[in-house]
């Protein structure tokens, strides 16, 4: 069955990075569109950024444009989130997901000082 | 302000019908296939509906979707408690290049 399984959340000060790693299995990774889609605290989803199958094309979403670099490894599995100059408005639960629906359970990033 | 529009909130007995609707533009829904996702508190999302009007294996048939012109709708049938959740429809959008969510819909089954 298919597994997404994000780590490296955790509590940064702002102005500080932080990488989120999504492993996968259970599917042929290499075949899928990866997203990334933060939830802040009581608030809706919002869609943080895409990368194709083959890593040729990547978009983000303005909040993050600039900031946060999308990245990843069909060798491996593992679909990456680079985050650079973090800001609190970016604390949320951040979740993998796949083109086709998948979403793996989430990893909290809190930005506070 | 969501690029998609859904209402905060929607209600219905038991056993009855709720229609959801996502209202967007010529650029994404216009444009692109829709998706529905189920999210139950404290838990991860879940895919309910893709491709506009298509269910994953799992999902009972009392959900199913739709779309027309920029306008999709997500109606639940035969409503059960275990229904009250946060709905939320997704695209792309063309003219953002941005993925687009609704600002979600709580369900809440009476």
């Amino acid at each position: 069955q298919v597994q997404l399984v994000e780590s490296g959340g955790g509590v940064v000060q702002p102005g500080t990075s932080l990488r989120l790693s999504c492993a996968a299995s259970g599917f042929t990774f290499s075949n899928y569109n990866m997203h990334w889609v933060r939830q802040a605290p009581g608030k809706g989803l919002e869609w943080v950024s895409v990368i194709s199958s083959d890593e040729s094309n990547k978009y983000y979403a303005d909040s993050v444009k600039g900031r946060f670099t999308l990245s990843r490894d069909n060798s491996m599995n593992i679909l990456y989130l680079q985050m650079n100059s973090l800001r609190p408005e970016d604390t949320a639960m951040y979740y993998c997901a796949t083109d086709r629906g998948d979403w793996g359970q989430g990893t909290l990033v809190t930005v506070a000082s | 302000q969501s690029v998609l529009t859904q209402p905060p909130s929607v209600s219905a007995a038991p056993g009855q019908k709720v229609t959801i609707s996502c209202s967007g533009s010529g650029s994404n829904i216009g444009k692109n296939y829709v998706s529905w996702h189920q999210q139950f508190p404290g838990t991860a999302p879940k895919l309910l509906i893709y491709e506009n009007n298509k269910r994953p294996s799992g999902i009972p048939d009392r959900f199913s979707g739709s779309k027309s012109g920029t306008s999709a709708t997500l109606d639940i049938t035969g409503l059960q408690i275990g229904d009250e959740a946060d709905y939320y429809c997704v695209t792309w959008d063309s003219s953002l290049t941005a993925g687009v969510f609704g600002g979600g819909t709580k369900l809440t089954v009476l």
